[in-house]
């Protein structure tokens, strides 16, 4: 059966512009996670979607959203780009939640400059 | 406050040797869940294994075998006779069902 699907792999946006990352999780997984990683600050949770509804918020600013469709698929968008926005987004997505634990993708790359 | 400490940043063995890797996580939760993720240079994170608080059964599968003690807040991962495949960053997390968090990994090197 086929993973969770980021797209796009890798992205170069320049400072101030707004960027929307995609992901495509396991078919039935319902919840669905986004998380940053970054060399120093290593992998941050930003929210969970579940049935479309935001469950769950990481301490992250409000240039950072994100939603889910009925399908279950998400996307999260950063509007005013900074460069310490420079990361590896991961998408996860569970069954029902985030402690049946998770199945990741392959990530975005996301370059500011 | 939560918090998962990998203290071990980079750890190299000879392939064939035992390796533990360590993780302490600090939480005031009385229920929580505890996993293990192996990230290869591919990127993706690869579920390993999941614990809950209540359950302190130590678990073997294959080379694979962890350790749990509540008493001491670790959840230990050791890896018999590695592998040059085993070579990536091991990231361990601690959480509810509400959010997690991630210790800062350690990357593991097996050579040949």
């Amino acid at each position: 059966k086929a993973g969770v699907t980021q797209t796009p792999r890798y992205l170069i946006k320049t400072r101030g512009q707004q960027v929307t990352l995609s992901c495509s999780p396991i078919s039935g997984h319902r919840s669905v996670s986004w998380y940053q990683q970054t060399p120093g600050q290593g992998l941050q949770f930003l929210f969970e979607y579940f049935s479309e509804t935001q469950r769950n918020k990481g301490n992250f600013p409000g240039r950072f959203s994100g939603r889910q469709f009925s399908n279950s698929r998400s996307e999260m968008n950063v509007s005013t780009l900074e460069l310490g926005d420079s990361a590896l987004y991961l998408c996860a997505s569970s069954l029902a939640g985030q402690s049946y634990g998770y199945t990741f993708g392959s990530g975005t790359r996301l370059t500011v400059v | 406050a939560q918090k998962v400490t990998q203290a071990q940043t980079e750890i190299s063995v000879v392939e064939k040797e035992d390796v533990t890797l360590d993780c302490v996580y600090e939480t005031r939760d009385t229920t929580y869940y505890l996993f293990w993720y192996k990230q290869p240079p591919s990127g993706e994170l690869v579920f390993l294994i999941r614990r809950n608080s209540f359950d302190e059964q130590n678990e073997i599968s294959g080379r694979y075998s962890w350790n749990f003690q509540k008493s001491t807040s670790s959840f230990n991962f050791t890896i018999t006779a590695s592998q040059v495949v085993d070579s990536a960053v091991y990231f361990c997390a601690q959480g509810t069902g509400n959010q997690f968090y991630f210790g800062t990994g350690t990357s593991l090197t097996v050579i040949p």
